[in-house]
């Protein structure tokens, strides 16, 4: 049981560059999530897919775009890459149903990416 | 707006205990969770608490008060291996509970 797989793990890039990071589950959840992590700012939003077929923003979603392939895949797009855009990216699933139940978030091993 | 503040380090003794917190300012939230990360890795879930009040897991337990806006993290009979980063989390009301906010951590360093 892989859980949440990330790839690449490692990408550098050269400013104005596209990437496409890619993540699939297995556990066959519903809600899909990205995060980028930088020193000293924890864990940022920046788009989630609650349910296969929607997406929507979190707390930095400039410069991104994502696509919720099916139930067991979310990837995420920088169309013009950005030297602040470099971050660890985590993807992250959980079978959350919304409401007051709550479902913990398992997260990929992350993609570290470095736009010079 | 969401925030939430967590003290940046945090150092104690193996075999001690520690206490992380985390004070919030939020519109309104379904629960607060805790998540550690050890250097280079994954983020992982530790504990949630939906009311106020303690959850224990083994040797960590956590507590919220939402009337102070505050909750905390303890550990008993630290380890080295716990030395890593801890986060806690909110799922806000709005947006159906789906996003969850985390605080930018907390890194604690176990020393022998």
């Amino acid at each position: 049981n892989a859980g949440v797989t990330q790839t690449p793990k490692f990408q550098v890039l050269k400013t104005g560059q596209s990437m496409t990071l890619q993540c699939a589950q297995d556990m066959n959840h519903n809600s899909m999530y990205w995060y980028r992590q930088d020193p000293g700012m924890g864990l940022r939003l920046i788009y989630y897919s609650a349910s296969e077929g929607t997406t929507d923003k979190g707390e930095v979603p400039n410069g991104y775009n994502v696509s919720r392939l099916n139930k067991r895949e979310f990837s995420l797009r920088l169309e013009s890459a950005a030297p602040s855009q470099t971050s660890v990216y985590f993807c992250a699933s959980s079978d959350q149903q919304g409401g007051s139940g709550n479902q913990p978030q398992h997260f990929g091993d992350g993609t570290r990416l470095s736009i010079l | 707006g969401q925030s939430l503040e967590q003290p940046s380090e945090v150092t104690a003794v193996e075999g001690a205990i520690v206490q992380i917190n985390c004070t919030y300012q939020t519109s309104g939230f379904y629960g607060l969770s805790w998540y550690q990360q050890h250097d280079g890795g994954a983020p992982t879930f530790l504990s949630y608490n939906a009311l106020d009040g303690l959850e224990e897991t083994g040797r960590f337990s956590s507590f919220l008060s939402r009337s102070d806006s505050y909750g905390y993290l303890l550990l008993q009979e630290l380890q080295m291996k716990d030395s890593a980063s801890y986060f806690c989390a909110v799922r806000p009301l709005e947006d159906g509970g789906f996003k969850t906010i985390f605080g930018a951590g907390t890194r604690l360093f176990v020393k022998a």
